[in-house]
C-alpha cells in the first residue's frame, strides 16, 4: 500500500528558529510533493509544491526533495507563533496520498 | 471569487438518518474531492469527480454516494448515517494532472458531522 510517513510531533520550536519537518513517501512513482498547512478547526491551505530534486524557496519557507531517499522536507526559517499549526505532506500517486501531518507548536 | 464553498458546516445526525452535503467551486476546475478527516488519520480520499460526468470510489467509499451535478457542484450523500461516520468532510477541487501529477488541490471549509 502506497504510504506517506510523518512524524505526528508535537514538535517545538523556539520562536525565530529554523523549524524542519519531515516526510516519506514508499511510492518511487510518486512525481509531485505538496506541502499543505492546517490550522485547528480551518481547512488545508498549500504552503507550497516541489517536482524536482533538490531545494525550491518561497519567501520563509524552503522544500527539500530527494527522490533516491524517497524524503521530502519543509524547512520554516525566522518560525513565529503564527507558524504554530498541523502541516501535511502530500504524493502523487493515482490520487494524492496523505500523511497523518506533523503539529508544529512555536513557543514565544 | 469564492473558491470552494460547502454547506452545512456543522450537522448533527440521530444514526439511520439520511443527509446530503453541498460543494460548489467557482474556479472552473475539472476534477471534485470529497475527504474526511478524522483525528490523528489524515486525510482520507471518499470519492473523486475526474471531470463533469464521472465519479470514483476513493478509499474508504462505503456509506457514501456522490453526484457531479455539473462542472461546478459535487454532493456527498449519507443514505443511512451511522456514528462512524462522525468526522470532518471537506471537499476539494483541482485541475487536471498531467501523466501521473495532480495539480494543488484546493479545499472547502469543511463540514462538522456528528452521529449520535
Amino acid at each position: 500500500q502506497k504510504e506517506v510517513e510523518q512524524n505526528s510531533g508535537p514538535l517545538s520550536v523556539p520562536e525565530g528558529a529554523i523549524a524542519s519537518l519531515n516526510c516519506t513517501y514508499s511510492d518511487r512513482g510518486s512525481q509531485s510533493f505538496f506541502w499543505y498547512r492546517q490550522y485547528s478547526g480551518k481547512s488545508p491551505e498549500l504552503i507550497m509544491f516541489i517536482y524536482s530534486n533538490g531545494d525550491k524557496e518561497d519567501g520563509r519557507f524552503t522544500a527539500q526533495l530527494n527522490k533516491a531517499s524517497q524524503y521530502v522536507s519543509l524547512l520554516i526559517r525566522d518560525s513565529q507563533p503564527s507558524d504554530s499549526a498541523t502541516y501535511l505532506c502530500a504524493a502523487s500517486g493515482d490520487q494524492l496520498i496523505w500523511g497523518a501531518g506533523t503539529k508544529l507548536i512555536i513557543k514565544p | 471569487n469564492a473558491g470552494v464553498t460547502q454547506t452545512p458546516k456543522f450537522q448533527v445526525l440521530k444514526t439511520g438518518q439520511s443527509m446530503t452535503l453541498q460543494c460548489a467551486q467557482d474556479m472552473n476546475h475539472n476534477s471534485m474531492y470529497w475527504y474526511r478527516q478524522d483525528p490523528g488519520m489524515g486525510l482520507r480520499l471518499i470519492y473523486y469527480s475526474a471531470s463533469e460526468g464521472t465519479t470514483d470510489k476513493g478509499e474508504v467509499p462505503n456509506g457514501y454516494n456522490v453526484s457531479r451535478l455539473n462542472k461546478r457542484e459535487f454532493s456527498l450523500r449519507l443514505e443511512s448515517a451511522a456514528p462512524s461516520q462522525t468526522s470532518v468532510y471537506f471537499c476539494a477541487s483541482s485541475l487536471p494532472g498531467l501523466a501521473g501529477e495532480h495539480r494543488t488541490q484546493y479545499f472547502g471549509p469543511g463540514t462538522r458531522l456528528l452521529v449520535l
